[in-house]
């Protein structure tokens, strides 16, 4: 598809496990964030990668959160040793390089959905 | 340390009326300014946009306005029709720096 592809849509898991969280950037897009969005909360920045860069991870709550980007696409977010306050929804984006009148703007997933339990 | 606020969690309008979500920010250096309008269980999708060279930018019934000085923006929705009902998400970032920050959001319903 066109869009940005995330995976699993939802994640039910038990406390202490480890899961890993997937993102297909648009084609192209140079730019990878990750956002998490807990019950009744905004958007909580976690990472960001743009192209060879060093990634931002000035978001992560913890090091139990890491997070890749392969070959300049395609992320996998991962928590380990899951708790409950880490049940959220967590959005990938992409976008392309350099803001400017209609660019920069950031495309999002649908998001997988985690509960632990 | 929350940088992009949205202090009204919510807003209710009749259809046809007018729609005005604010947000505030703490830094000067954010020179980008964008909306995002997110339904349930769907990701936020982008709006509408303004650089800090303007103070206001307009698309069909989408109007952002920006005081730089207050470190203020709002999104004016006119007329507002019901399926403008979401959570609407401001956010902010600096150019050349892609990090985008968001907002807490403001759900908006939209009554018929």
């Amino acid at each position: 598809g066109a869009g940005v592809s995330q995976s699993p849509s939802n994640k039910v898991t038990e406390k202490g496990k480890d899961v890993e969280l997937r993102c297909d950037p648009i084609s192209g897009h140079t730019a990878l964030y990750w956002y998490r969005q807990s019950l009744g909360q905004g958007l909580e920045f976690l990472i960001y990668f743009q192209g060879n860069s060093a990634p931002d991870k000035s978001g992560l709550p913890s090091d139990r959160f890491s997070a890749e980007r392969t070959g300049g696409s395609v992320s996998t977010l991962t928590i380990q040793r899951t708790q409950q306050e880490d049940s959220a929804v967590y959005l990938c984006a992409s976008s392309l390089a350099g803001f400017g009148r209609g660019s920069g703007e950031l495309f999002f997933g649908e998001g997988s959905r985690l509960t632990v339990l | 340390d929350q940088q992009v606020k949205q202090n009204s969690p919510s807003l209710s309008v009749q259809e046809g009326r007018i729609s005005i979500l604010n947000c505030d920010y703490t830094n000067s250096m954010f020179d980008y300014f964008l909306w995002y309008k997110k339904y349930p269980a769907e990701g936020p999708t982008f709006l509408i946009s303004i650089s800090s060279i303007k103070d206001k930018n307009e698309d069909g019934r989408f109007t952002v306005f920006l005081n730089k000085s207050a470190k203020h923006l709002s999104l004016h929705i006119v007329p507002s029709q019901p399926g403008d009902s979401a959570v609407y998400f401001c956010a902010t970032a600096r150019g050349g720096y892609q990090k985008v920050t968001f907002g807490t959001g403001t759900k908006l319903q939209v009554i018929p």
